[in-house]
C-alpha cells in the first residue's frame, strides 16, 4: 500500500518569510514518482514538480525548491521569500511504477496563507 | 491546446436526479482519470481509463459510471444523486510512457457539485 502524509494542515506566514511544507510517503516499490501540485483559491490544480525515486538531487525553480531524501522518505517543498500569491493548498502525491500504476495517491494537503 | 476541459463548472442536483459530468482532452493522452475532492481529504480516484473502450474502478466507484468511446472524452455519470456525492470533481489525463502511467497528470478546472 502507498500513503502520503502531509502533517501540516495549515501554515500561516507573513510575506517574505521562508516556509517549508513537509511531505512523508510510504511505498514498498523501489521505483516511484513524487509530485507537488498547487491549488490556489480559484480551485484548479497546478502541476509544480515531478521527481523519480532514483534522482535525489534537490531542485530549485525560482523561489521554489524541493528536498528529496529517500533515507527519511520525505519530499519537502520550500518557498523562499513568500508572496501573497503563494497562498494556496499544496498537495504532495505519489505514484508507483509497477502494480497499481494508475493510482496517484494524494496527501490531504497543506493550506498555506501568506499575509501581507 | 485547451488541455483538459470540464463542463459544467457548477451544478446543483436534487436527490435522485441524474447527470453527466463531461471531460475532454486534446493532448492525445491515453490515460484519463476521475477524482473527487472532499474538504480536507485530498483527492480520491473514482474511475480511470487506459484507452478508448477500457475503464476500471478506482478507490471510490460506488454511485458512478464511466465510458470511454473516444481517446478525447471521458464522461462521468451519476445515476441517482445522493448528498454524499456533494464534492468537487476533477478530471485528469496523462500519456503513458512505456508500460506504466507515471507521467504527470494534468487536471481540468473541476466541477463543483452540490446534491440537496
Amino acid at each position: 500500500a502507498q500513503k502520503v502524509t502531509q502533517a501540516q494542515t495549515e501554515i500561516s506566514v507573513v510575506e517574505k518569510e521562508d516556509v517549508t511544507l513537509d511531505c512523508v510517503y510510504e511505498t514498498r516499490d523501489t521505483t516511484y514518482y513524487l509530485f507537488w501540485y498547487k491549488q490556489p483559491p480559484s480551485g484548479e490544480l497546478v502541476f509544480l514538480i515531478r521527481r523519480n525515486s532514483f534522482d535525489e538531487q534537490n531542485e530549485i525553480s525560482g523561489r521554489y525548491s524541493w528536498n528529496f531524501q529517500k533515507s527519511t522518505s520525505s519530499f519537502n517543498f520550500t518557498i523562499t521569500a513568500s508572496q501573497v500569491v503563494d497562498s494556496a493548498v499544496y498537495f504532495c502525491a505519489l505514484i508507483n511504477s509497477g502494480g497499481s500504476n494508475y493510482k496517484l495517491t494524494f496527501g490531504k494537503g497543506t493550506l498555506l496563507t501568506v499575509n501581507p | 491546446n485547451a488541455g483538459v476541459t470540464q463542463t459544467p463548472k457548477f451544478r446543483i442536483l436534487k436527490i435522485g436526479q441524474s447527470m453527466t459530468l463531461q471531460c475532454a482532452q486534446d493532448m492525445n493522452h491515453n490515460y484519463m482519470y476521475w477524482y473527487r475532492q472532499d474538504p480536507g481529504m485530498g483527492l480520491k480516484l473514482i474511475y480511470y481509463s487506459v484507452g478508448a473502450g477500457i475503464t476500471d474502478k478506482g478507490e471510490v466507484p460506488n454511485g458512478y459510471n464511466v465510458s470511454r468511446s473516444t481517446t478525447e472524452d471521458f464522461p462521468l455519470r451519476l445515476e441517482l444523486a445522493a448528498p454524499s456525492q456533494t464534492s468537487v470533481y476533477f478530471c485528469a489525463s496523462t500519456i503513458a510512457g512505456g508500460p506504466t502511467a507515471t507521467d504527470t497528470q494534468y487536471f481540468g478546472p473541476g466541477t463543483r457539485l452540490t446534491v440537496l
